[in-house]
């Protein structure tokens, strides 16, 4: 089912923005990008999708490539509260699941 | 705001033994959606169900059953209960049967713990 490729782990500091990137090359043109983040033994949480254009919310924004090949989730200022697993997945138009990846481990530094 | 409600939250249970989980949709969503996660591991996905119609399935086993009711919550039942079934499973929900275009909210989880 594919579909998409993150580092396992990044680290950031505290209040600075974070950027955590996914490629997904292999992506169809009906295809949405969505963002969730799963703490230890919570259910994921979601935080942002798109289709082409970029997109804010209150919690981040994700900036998608022209080409639709990768996207970034972007956090404006990290704090500890935002060390998660972070999941980038398709959604494919017509189905219903999700096929999540192995994640991004963020840890964010005081 | 309502989320996804899941009962029981802890299960313990023997091998060989059955389950049924329970999850509660968030109001007014047609769509839920179960998920496993091992220790260690990222969420799978089993199965799910639009308008109580299956409408995918993923890597669910023959012994594990699923339903969704007029009311829109769903069970999964599972039975033959092996060591290997020990995980979380999540039940997640979206509105409108948008499917995998829209957002999924995810509830607590129920841990299964077989022994």
């Amino acid at each position: 089912d594919a579909k998409t490729t993150q580092p396992n782990s990044m680290e950031s500091n505290e209040e600075e923005p974070v950027h955590l990137p996914c490629n997904h090359s292999t992506i169809s043109g009906t295809d949405y990008i969505h963002w969730y983040r799963q703490l230890p033994s919570q259910g994921p949480e979601y935080v942002i999708h798109g289709l082409t254009s970029n997109v804010n919310n209150r919690m981040a924004s994700l900036a998608i490539a022209e080409d639709r090949k990768s996207s970034t989730l972007i956090l404006h200022r990290a704090t500890l509260r935002d060390a998660a697993v972070y999941y980038c997945i398709l959604g494919e138009l017509g189905t219903y699941k999700y096929i999540f990846g192995t994640g991004t481990r963020l840890k964010v530094l005081a | 705001a309502a989320g996804v409600i899941q009962s029981p939250r802890h299960l313990i249970k023997e091998k060989r033994e059955t389950a049924t989980l329970k999850c509660y949709p968030i109001p007014r969503h047609d769509t839920v959606y179960w998920y496993q996660q091992g220790p260690g591991q990222d969420p799978q996905f089993l199965i799910s169900f639009y308008e109580k119609m299956q409408s995918d399935k993923g890597s669910i086993p023959d012994r594990f059953s699923a339903q969704q009711f007029s009311d829109y919550h769903s069970e999964l039942n599972m039975s033959s209960l092996e060591l290997g079934d020990s995980a979380l499973y999540f039940c997640a929900s979206s509105a409108l049967g948008r499917g995998s275009a829209y957002e999924q909210y995810f509830g607590p989880g129920t841990r299964l713990t077989v022994t």
